[in-house]
C-alpha cells in the first residue's frame, strides 16, 4: 500500500528536550516536505527536499532542522523545542519534474505538545 | 504576495442540502488550483484540481471552476451527506518553488446532520 508514516502520532514533551519526528515513503517520489497546521492558519510549509542530500527552507523554518540521506526518510528534528511548536505536523511527498501532477501525498499527522 | 482565503467555518448544513464552500486567491502568476480534504484523525488527500482558466474539476460529486477573472476557485456539492463532515482545504501551487509548493487557505470545517 502507498503510504507515508510518521512516527510518533502523539508526542507531549517538555521545553528543550530534543526530539525527531520521522517520515517515511514508500512511493519513490523525490520530493518530500514538512507542514505545521495551526488554527486559523492552514498549513504552513517548515522545509522542504527535491532529492537525497537536497533540502530548502520553507515559510516557518526557525527551530527546526531536516535532513535526507535516504530517498525514502525525512526526519523533523526539533533541537530545543519551545511551546510555540505546540502543533499538528504533516508529511507530505510528491514526484519531482515530468512526473509530479502537482497532488502531495500527506502523512496522517503529528500532534506534539511542549510545556 | 501569493495567498488564498477561505471563508470561514463552520460550515453546518442538513443531509441533502447544497454546499458551496468559497475561496479567492492571490498569485503573480497562473497557479495550478486545488481542493484538499482533511476527514478527522487523518492527512489530508486531495479532492480535485484544476490547472489553468475555466478548468473545472471534479470528483465525489464536488466541483470547483478555476475563474481566472474573478480568482476563484468555489467548492460546490449539489447534496451533501453526513460522510461529507470533514475540514476543507484551498490551495494553490505552480509559483515559486515549483509545482510542488503549496500554498494552503485556512481551512473550512463541514459539519453535515442527518
Amino acid at each position: 500500500e502507498a503510504q507515508v508514516t510518521q512516527n510518533p502520532r502523539y508526542l507531549i514533551t517538555v521545553t528543550g528536550k530534543k526530539l525527531t519526528v520521522t517520515c517515511s515513503q514508500n512511493m519513490n517520489h523525490e520530493y518530500m516536505s514538512w507542514y505545521r497546521q495551526d488554527p486559523g492558519l492552514g498549513l504552513r510549509q517548515i522545509y522542504y527536499s527535491m532529492n537525497v542530500e537536497v533540502t530548502d527552507k520553507g515559510d516557518v523554518p526557525e527551530g527546526y532542522k531536516v535532513s535526507r540521506k535516504e530517498k525514502r526518510n525525512f526526519p523533523l528534528i526539533l533541537e530545543s523545542p519551545s511551546p510555540n511548536q505546540t502543533s499538528l505536523y504533516f508529511c507530505a511527498s510528491s514526484f519531482w519534474g515530468q512526473g509530479n501532477t502537482g497532488e502531495l501525498f500527506f502523512g496522517e499527522g503529528s500532534r506534539l505538545t511542549v510545556l | 504576495g501569493n495567498s488564498v482565503t477561505q471563508m470561514e467555518g463552520p460550515v453546518t448544513l442538513s443531509e441533502e442540502a447544497f454546499l458551496t464552500i468559497n475561496c479567492t486567491y492571490t498569485a503573480t502568476g497562473y497557479p495550478s488550483l486545488f481542493w484538499y480534504v482533511q476527514y478527522p484523525g487523518e492527512g489530508l488527500q486531495l479532492l480535485l484540481k484544476a490547472t489553468k482558466a475555466d478548468d473545472k474539476g471534479s470528483n465525489k460529486g464536488f466541483e470547483a471552476t478555476y475563474r481566472k477573472e474573478t480568482t476563484s476557485f468555489h467548492l460546490e456539492k449539489g447534496s451533501v451527506q453526513v460522510s461529507d463532515s470533514a475540514v476543507y482545504f484551498c490551495a494553490l501551487s505552480g509559483l515559486s518553488g515549483g509545482y510542488n509548493k503549496l500554498i494552503f487557505g485556512a481551512g473550512t470545517r463541514l459539519a453535515v446532520h442527518p
